[in-house]
């Protein structure tokens, strides 16, 4: 069974610019998650998403980012304009049936992003 | 004060040891515990989950859960140098599936 695929690994850029990341959870997941990992800290989540609607984007700063699913199967998430705080790793991760507090989440390989 | 706590480490444990890792939650109405590994430069990955208070054991793993003191803790038996990582405690408050993780605690296993 293939994992959940991200792209690109890495990715630097200057700051006001922006950048997307992709996302291709594993087959049949119906919820997939974003979260950001800043370096010495866990993840914090974004967004998370169940098939195409968004369950929670309370943590998602909405001025500069964005993030959809629009056919319930892969996502984008979006930064624009970039800062040199959103340097991170962004990590994708997705669990099979509607959130119940108890499913695993299987992780993505992340996007290593630096802001410079 | 943090959702979730973590000593961040180092902690390093002589092999054949037994490593213990601990971990605070604020709110009282969690229902779901994780814990995960991350080794440098890779993603997390899923070890234990724990949801009901007492132990859990799977394999040289044990988690154990009380929702009295806000703590959950893992235990490595005979850690080896793979273990060699940072885990992180993660923490469902809710049925909506929104995991609040921990700093994370630097585990160093010495041959």
């Amino acid at each position: 069974e293939a994992g959940v695929a991200q792209s690109p690994r890495y990715k630097i850029i200057e700051k006001r610019q922006s950048v997307a990341f992709w996302c291709n959870p594993i087959s049949g997941h119906a919820t997939l998650y974003w979260y950001q990992q800043i370096l010495g800290q866990g993840p914090k989540l974004l967004i998370q998403f169940q098939n195409n609607g968004v369950v929670d984007d309370s943590q998602l700063p909405k001025d500069r980012f964005s993030a959809e699913r629009l056919k319930g199967v892969d996502s984008t998430l979006k930064i624009q304009p970039a800062k040199l705080e959103d340097s991170a790793v962004y990590l994708c991760a997705s669990s099979l049936g509607p959130s119940t507090g108890q499913e695993t989440q299987y992780f993505g390989p992340g996007t290593r992003l630096l802001v410079l | 004060q943090k959702e979730v706590e973590q000593n961040s480490g180092p902690l390093s444990v002589p092999e054949g040891a037994i490593a213990s890792l601990n971990c605070t939650y604020s709110d009282r109405g969690s229902q779901s515990f994780f814990w995960y590994r991350q080794y440098s430069g890779k993603s997390p990955e899923l070890i234990m989950s724990i949801y009901s208070n007492g132990d859990k054991e799977d394999g040289r793993f044990t988690a154990q859960l009380n929702k009295a003191s806000q703590y959950v803790s893992l235990l490595i038996r005979d850690s080896q140098p793979s273990d060699s990582a940072t885990y992180l405690c993660a923490v469902n408050r809710n049925q909506g599936g929104k995991l609040i993780f921990g700093q994370g605690t630097e585990l160093s296993v010495k041959p």
